[in-house]
């Protein structure tokens, strides 16, 4: 079945850059998401990409895509304590169908 | 500005109860999930429906039923609560972007 994995954690100083990889195994994946959850919260979309993209830039976010590899990755730049978070990828088919998700990356900030 | 709305943040319940978690959506999405979160095993999809009177099991749907009514409402049903369904349940619409609401943290005693 599909299936989802990144690593459980990372630590970074702040002011650094961050980078959260991800792999999946659907190769009919459509759409890739990362969201982002604040303690005591529900998850936030923070961006996607689709599969027909290869890169995607939003501010201090870059979101990179090898399809070949079936791998994505976040980066965060300069990242700040407000960064601090559990960070998920998750795929789907198209759009309606549910997503699959990681466990989540949790980013520690180190001041 | 779009809202997935649960009922309830916090309940505590004991083994054997029923217990109905509601989830409402303003953004008149056709697609409504239930997820549950645990400590290390991520997000894991309960049930989910397409439209109303629709259900299609997800990955771990042992335990729990839902009722779809009503498009704006999508409820989680457990018939007999045990303890190890004390966990984060997650309701979610979409219809393209995904959008989560905070989350019911359900603890059976």
């Amino acid at each position: 079945g599909e299936d989802v994995e990144q690593s459980l954690f990372l630590s970074v100083r702040e002011g650094d850059s961050s980078v959260i990889n991800c792999t999946y195994t659907d190769s009919s994946s459509t759409y890739l998401y990362w969201y982002k959850q604040e303690p005591g919260a529900g998850l936030q979309l923070l961006t996607y990409i689709f599969s027909n993209m290869d890169m995607k830039q939003d501010q201090r976010l870059t979101v990179l895509l090898n399809k070949k590899d079936k791998h994505l990755s976040l980066r965060i730049a300069d990242t700040q304590t407000g960064d601090s978070a559990i960070y998920f990828c998750a795929e789907s088919f198209s759009g309606n169908t549910p997503l699959v998700f990681g466990k989540g990356t949790r980013l520690s900030v180190i001041a | 500005d779009v809202k997935v709305t649960q009922s309830s943040r916090y309940l505590v319940k004991r083994t054997g109860e029923k217990v109905f978690l509601e989830c409402v959506q303003d953004m008149d999405h056709e697609n409504m999930f239930w997820y549950r979160q645990d400590p290390g095993l991520g997000l894991r999809l309960i049930y989910f429906s397409y439209d109303v009177k629709m259900k299609e099991k997800g990955d771990i749907p042992e335990g729990y039923s839902v009722s779809r009514e009503k498009k704006e409402r999508f409820s989680l049903i457990l018939e007999s609560a045990s303890t190890n369904q004390t966990s984060m349940y997650l309701c979610a619409s979409r219809q393209g972007e995904l959008f989560f609401g905070e989350g019911s943290r359900l603890t059976v005693l």
